[in-house]
Protein backbone atom coordinates (compact mmCIF):
# COMPACT_ATOMS: atom_id res chain seq x y z
CA UNK A 1 0.00 0.00 0.00
CA UNK A 2 1.37 3.68 -1.32
CA UNK A 3 -1.00 5.76 0.74
CA UNK A 4 -1.92 7.02 -2.08
CA UNK A 5 -6.04 6.44 -3.04
CA UNK A 6 -8.05 7.37 -6.00
CA UNK A 7 -11.43 7.22 -7.41
CA UNK A 8 -13.06 6.35 -8.67
CA UNK A 9 -11.03 3.31 -10.29
CA UNK A 10 -13.36 3.26 -13.52
CA UNK A 11 -15.26 5.27 -15.09
CA UNK A 12 -16.52 5.61 -18.80
CA UNK A 13 -17.56 8.97 -20.63
CA UNK A 14 -19.08 10.38 -24.05
CA UNK A 15 -16.32 12.65 -26.18
CA UNK A 16 -17.56 16.06 -25.39
CA UNK A 17 -18.03 15.65 -21.85
CA UNK A 18 -16.04 16.76 -18.43
CA UNK A 19 -14.33 14.55 -16.04
CA UNK A 20 -13.24 14.96 -12.73
CA UNK A 21 -10.90 12.44 -11.31
CA UNK A 22 -9.80 12.41 -7.06
CA UNK A 23 -6.49 11.82 -5.20
CA UNK A 24 -5.35 11.84 -1.64
CA UNK A 25 -1.99 11.86 -0.99
CA UNK A 26 0.36 9.96 1.22
CA UNK A 27 0.67 11.41 4.69
CA UNK A 28 2.81 14.27 5.01
CA UNK A 29 3.46 14.29 1.07
CA UNK A 30 2.78 18.09 0.12
CA UNK A 31 3.68 17.13 -3.70
CA UNK A 32 0.91 15.83 -6.32
CA UNK A 33 1.61 15.06 -9.97
CA UNK A 34 -0.67 13.43 -12.54
CA UNK A 35 0.26 11.47 -14.96
CA UNK A 36 -1.28 9.42 -18.01
CA UNK A 37 -0.49 5.91 -19.11
CA UNK A 38 -1.97 4.85 -22.60
CA UNK A 39 -2.80 1.43 -23.05
CA UNK A 40 1.02 -0.04 -23.76
CA UNK A 41 3.18 2.93 -22.67
CA UNK A 42 4.52 4.40 -19.90
CA UNK A 43 3.17 6.99 -18.07
CA UNK A 44 3.03 10.93 -18.90
CA UNK A 45 3.38 13.92 -16.89
CA UNK A 46 0.60 15.99 -16.83
CA UNK A 47 1.31 18.58 -14.56
CA UNK A 48 2.60 18.50 -10.26
CA UNK A 49 0.88 21.04 -7.47
CA UNK A 50 2.44 22.19 -4.67
CA UNK A 51 1.11 24.00 -2.50
CA UNK A 52 -1.86 24.42 -3.94
CA UNK A 53 -0.41 26.11 -6.87
CA UNK A 54 0.74 24.22 -10.50
CA UNK A 55 4.38 24.11 -10.63
CA UNK A 56 5.27 22.05 -13.59
CA UNK A 57 3.19 21.01 -16.44
CA UNK A 58 3.67 18.86 -19.31
CA UNK A 59 2.74 18.66 -22.77
CA UNK A 60 -0.87 18.40 -21.92
CA UNK A 61 -3.61 21.16 -23.42
CA UNK A 62 -5.44 23.37 -20.92
CA UNK A 63 -8.58 21.46 -21.13
CA UNK A 64 -6.38 19.48 -18.72
CA UNK A 65 -6.68 21.01 -15.27
CA UNK A 66 -6.18 20.62 -11.55
CA UNK A 67 -6.84 21.72 -8.62
CA UNK A 68 -4.98 21.18 -5.02
CA UNK A 69 -6.70 21.32 -1.90
CA UNK A 70 -5.10 22.38 1.48
CA UNK A 71 -4.97 19.07 2.98
CA UNK A 72 -3.01 18.22 -0.14
CA UNK A 73 -5.36 15.97 -1.89
CA UNK A 74 -5.85 16.98 -5.73
CA UNK A 75 -8.30 16.33 -8.54
CA UNK A 76 -7.40 16.45 -12.31
CA UNK A 77 -10.37 18.24 -14.57
CA UNK A 78 -10.40 17.12 -17.98
CA UNK A 79 -12.76 19.13 -20.21
CA UNK A 80 -14.46 18.32 -23.77
CA UNK A 81 -13.07 15.13 -23.59
CA UNK A 82 -11.62 13.57 -26.58
CA UNK A 83 -11.64 9.22 -27.75
CA UNK A 84 -7.52 9.73 -27.01
CA UNK A 85 -8.09 10.76 -23.55
CA UNK A 86 -8.80 7.11 -22.82
CA UNK A 87 -6.03 6.01 -20.93
CA UNK A 88 -4.99 5.03 -17.28
CA UNK A 89 -4.52 8.73 -15.30
CA UNK A 90 -2.40 7.93 -11.96
CA UNK A 91 -1.65 10.38 -9.34
CA UNK A 92 1.96 10.39 -7.86
CA UNK A 93 2.41 12.27 -4.27
CA UNK A 94 5.90 12.78 -2.89
CA UNK A 95 7.26 15.07 -0.48
CA UNK A 96 8.39 18.55 -2.19
CA UNK A 97 12.35 17.53 -1.65
CA UNK A 98 11.84 15.09 -5.20
CA UNK A 99 12.24 12.06 -2.99
CA UNK A 100 10.94 8.68 -3.29
CA UNK A 101 7.69 9.05 -5.79
CA UNK A 102 4.66 6.75 -5.05
CA UNK A 103 1.80 6.31 -7.05
CA UNK A 104 -2.09 5.25 -6.61
CA UNK A 105 -3.72 2.67 -8.58
CA UNK A 106 -5.15 5.35 -11.19
CA UNK A 107 -8.15 5.75 -12.48
CA UNK A 108 -9.14 3.97 -15.97
CA UNK A 109 -11.20 6.30 -17.84
CA UNK A 110 -12.59 5.14 -21.43
CA UNK A 111 -14.39 7.64 -23.94
CA UNK A 112 -16.63 6.46 -25.87
CA UNK B 1 12.53 16.96 -23.17
CA UNK B 2 15.12 14.41 -23.58
CA UNK B 3 13.59 10.81 -23.04
CA UNK B 4 14.32 7.49 -20.93
CA UNK B 5 14.52 3.98 -23.14
CA UNK B 6 14.02 0.55 -22.45
CA UNK B 7 16.61 -1.95 -24.99
CA UNK B 8 14.60 -4.98 -24.57
CA UNK B 9 10.65 -4.73 -24.59
CA UNK B 10 10.14 -8.47 -23.57
CA UNK B 11 12.67 -11.12 -21.13
CA UNK B 12 11.87 -14.74 -19.94
CA UNK B 13 13.46 -16.10 -17.42
CA UNK B 14 12.91 -19.73 -15.54
CA UNK B 15 12.30 -19.26 -11.68
CA UNK B 16 14.89 -18.97 -9.88
CA UNK B 17 17.13 -17.21 -12.16
CA UNK B 18 18.49 -13.85 -12.30
CA UNK B 19 16.77 -10.97 -13.71
CA UNK B 20 18.77 -8.24 -15.61
CA UNK B 21 16.74 -5.10 -16.94
CA UNK B 22 18.57 -2.48 -19.15
CA UNK B 23 17.49 1.20 -19.48
CA UNK B 24 19.37 3.53 -21.37
CA UNK B 25 18.53 7.63 -20.31
CA UNK B 26 20.23 10.75 -22.70
CA UNK B 27 19.62 13.66 -20.14
CA UNK B 28 22.84 13.76 -18.41
CA UNK B 29 21.92 16.41 -15.60
CA UNK B 30 19.53 13.98 -14.62
CA UNK B 31 20.37 13.01 -10.93
CA UNK B 32 18.10 10.58 -9.75
CA UNK B 33 16.44 7.46 -11.37
CA UNK B 34 13.78 5.21 -9.97
CA UNK B 35 12.53 2.14 -11.45
CA UNK B 36 8.94 0.87 -10.98
CA UNK B 37 7.30 -2.82 -11.27
CA UNK B 38 3.42 -2.67 -12.51
CA UNK B 39 1.14 -5.23 -12.79
CA UNK B 40 -1.51 -5.66 -14.97
CA UNK B 41 -4.30 -3.09 -14.03
CA UNK B 42 -1.95 -1.54 -11.01
CA UNK B 43 -0.36 1.66 -10.50
CA UNK B 44 2.91 1.88 -11.04
CA UNK B 45 5.02 0.44 -7.83
CA UNK B 46 8.15 1.84 -6.15
CA UNK B 47 11.14 -1.03 -5.98
CA UNK B 48 14.48 1.15 -5.96
CA UNK B 49 16.13 4.40 -6.87
CA UNK B 50 19.64 5.31 -7.28
CA UNK B 51 21.31 9.03 -6.94
CA UNK B 52 23.87 9.89 -9.71
CA UNK B 53 26.34 10.08 -6.43
CA UNK B 54 26.30 6.61 -6.51
CA UNK B 55 26.78 3.40 -8.48
CA UNK B 56 25.54 0.83 -7.26
CA UNK B 57 22.29 0.23 -4.64
CA UNK B 58 20.86 -2.89 -3.15
CA UNK B 59 17.34 -3.55 -1.83
CA UNK B 60 15.95 -7.12 -0.75
CA UNK B 61 16.61 -9.25 -4.05
CA UNK B 62 17.02 -6.11 -6.45
CA UNK B 63 20.44 -4.05 -7.52
CA UNK B 64 20.57 -1.00 -9.66
CA UNK B 65 23.34 -0.64 -10.60
CA UNK B 66 24.46 3.47 -12.64
CA UNK B 67 26.90 4.41 -15.37
CA UNK B 68 27.24 7.92 -15.98
CA UNK B 69 29.81 7.19 -18.00
CA UNK B 70 27.40 5.24 -20.81
CA UNK B 71 23.66 6.65 -19.37
CA UNK B 72 22.80 3.28 -18.43
CA UNK B 73 20.62 1.84 -15.64
CA UNK B 74 19.76 -1.64 -14.68
CA UNK B 75 17.95 -3.50 -12.62
CA UNK B 76 19.23 -7.04 -11.27
CA UNK B 77 16.69 -9.25 -9.32
CA UNK B 78 17.85 -12.16 -7.99
CA UNK B 79 16.48 -15.21 -7.58
CA UNK B 80 13.20 -14.59 -9.83
CA UNK B 81 9.61 -15.76 -8.64
CA UNK B 82 6.76 -15.61 -10.30
CA UNK B 83 5.22 -12.70 -8.69
CA UNK B 84 8.03 -10.67 -10.51
CA UNK B 85 6.20 -11.14 -13.49
CA UNK B 86 5.13 -7.49 -14.56
CA UNK B 87 6.02 -4.83 -16.89
CA UNK B 88 8.96 -2.89 -15.25
CA UNK B 89 9.68 0.91 -16.04
CA UNK B 90 13.04 2.86 -15.44
CA UNK B 91 12.37 6.89 -14.96
CA UNK B 92 14.41 9.44 -14.35
CA UNK B 93 13.27 12.77 -12.44
CA UNK B 94 13.94 16.02 -14.46
CA UNK B 95 13.84 19.39 -12.54
CA UNK B 96 11.79 21.26 -14.69
CA UNK B 97 12.67 24.36 -11.95
CA UNK B 98 10.40 25.92 -9.11
CA UNK B 99 10.63 22.75 -7.57
CA UNK B 100 8.93 20.61 -10.11
CA UNK B 101 10.33 17.06 -10.33
CA UNK B 102 8.90 15.31 -13.29
CA UNK B 103 9.61 11.61 -14.26
CA UNK B 104 10.38 10.87 -17.29
CA UNK B 105 9.32 7.06 -17.73
CA UNK B 106 10.40 4.73 -20.64
CA UNK B 107 8.02 2.48 -22.84
CA UNK B 108 8.80 -0.32 -19.87
CA UNK B 109 10.38 -4.27 -20.17
CA UNK B 110 7.73 -6.75 -19.43
CA UNK B 111 9.40 -9.49 -17.11
CA UNK B 112 7.51 -13.01 -17.68
CA UNK B 113 8.87 -15.40 -15.20
CA UNK B 114 8.85 -19.66 -16.00
CA UNK B 115 7.67 -22.00 -13.27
Amino acid sequence: ETGVTQSPTHLIKTRGQQVTLRCSSQSGHNTVSWYQQALGQGPQFIFQYYREEENGRGNFPPRFSGLQFPNYSSELNVNALELDDSALYLCASSRNSGNTIYFGEGSWLTVV
Amino acid sequence: GESVGLHLPTLSVQEGDNSIINCAYSNSASDYFIWYKQESGKGPQFIIDIRSNMDKRQGQRVTVLLNKTVKHLSLQIAATQPGDSAVYFCAEIEDSGAGSYQLTFGKGTKLSVIP
